[in-house]
């Protein structure tokens, strides 16, 4: 079956340490993968793109990879802030066409002063 | 530029009433989407649209919930009947459309309660 997951326990972590959250995917075959991060009460936020001949992107503090032959891409972010703290969702695209994207159940993130 | 925004922000219905949530895009997406999000759990897809054409309805539960953009703007979902299983929060996103830019920009969200 088709299956994408994230870390399901909660991280917690110390301000100023990087915090590496994972999405894995099975029978899927995405071009591209997005992350989001959602707060309470509101809705996702649109954070990073990587896309299947990217190995790595990064902008600011936040890095993506992705290896698309361990179905797998990593979420780090660096010098953490407990302004970090939320919830943080991968999205794969099934059809590859921009149409409706598929959710990981998302990870919530903690970042203790 | 206004973002995505939906009303009501909150709707409680009793079990058997029928509810219709808007969405009002970003001036100018093309697709517009549904999505609707349990507790705990990361945005589930309900339909699709481009411009005014229902492209995808893959997602919806039951024929009990119908959408609709008549205009290729606003937007309408509409739950028949509602179940205590339909609680949850119903987020609406629009996309630019292109292959330049697949992002989506969600709404905050409609927290629907059925008691």
């Amino acid at each position: 079956s088709q299956k994408i997951e994230q870390n399901s326990e909660a991280l917690n972590i110390q301000e100023g340490k990087t915090a590496t959250l994972t999405c894995n995917y099975t029978n899927y075959s995405p071009a591209y993968l997005q992350w989001y991060r959602q707060d309470p009460g509101r809705g996702p936020v649109f954070l990073l793109l990587i896309r299947e001949n990217e190995k790595e992107k990064r902008k600011e503090r936040l890095k993506v990879t992705f290896d698309t032959t361990l179905k797998q891409s990593l979420f780090h972010i660096t010098a953490s802030q407990p302004a970090d703290s939320a919830t943080y969702l991968c999205a794969l695209d099934p059809n590859n066409q921009g149409g409706k994207l598929i959710f990981g159940q998302g990870t919530e993130l903690s970042v203790k002063p | 530029g206004a973002g995505v925004s939906q009303s009501p922000r909150y709707k409680v219905a009793k079990r058997g009433q029928d509810v219709a949530l808007r969405c009002d895009p970003i001036s100018g997406h093309v697709s517009l989407f549904w999505y609707q999000q349990a507790l705990g759990q990361g945005p589930e897809f309900l339909t699709y649209f481009q411009n005014e054409a229902q492209l995808d309805k893959s997602g919806l539960p039951s024929d009990r919930f119908f959408a609709e953009r008549p205009e290729g703007s606003v937007s309408t979902l509409k739950i028949q009947r509602t179940q205590q299983e339909d609680s949850a929060v119903y987020l609406c996103a629009s996309r630019a459309g292109g292959i330049s830019s697949y992002e989506q920009y969600f709404g905050p969200g409609t927290r629907l309660t059925v008691t």
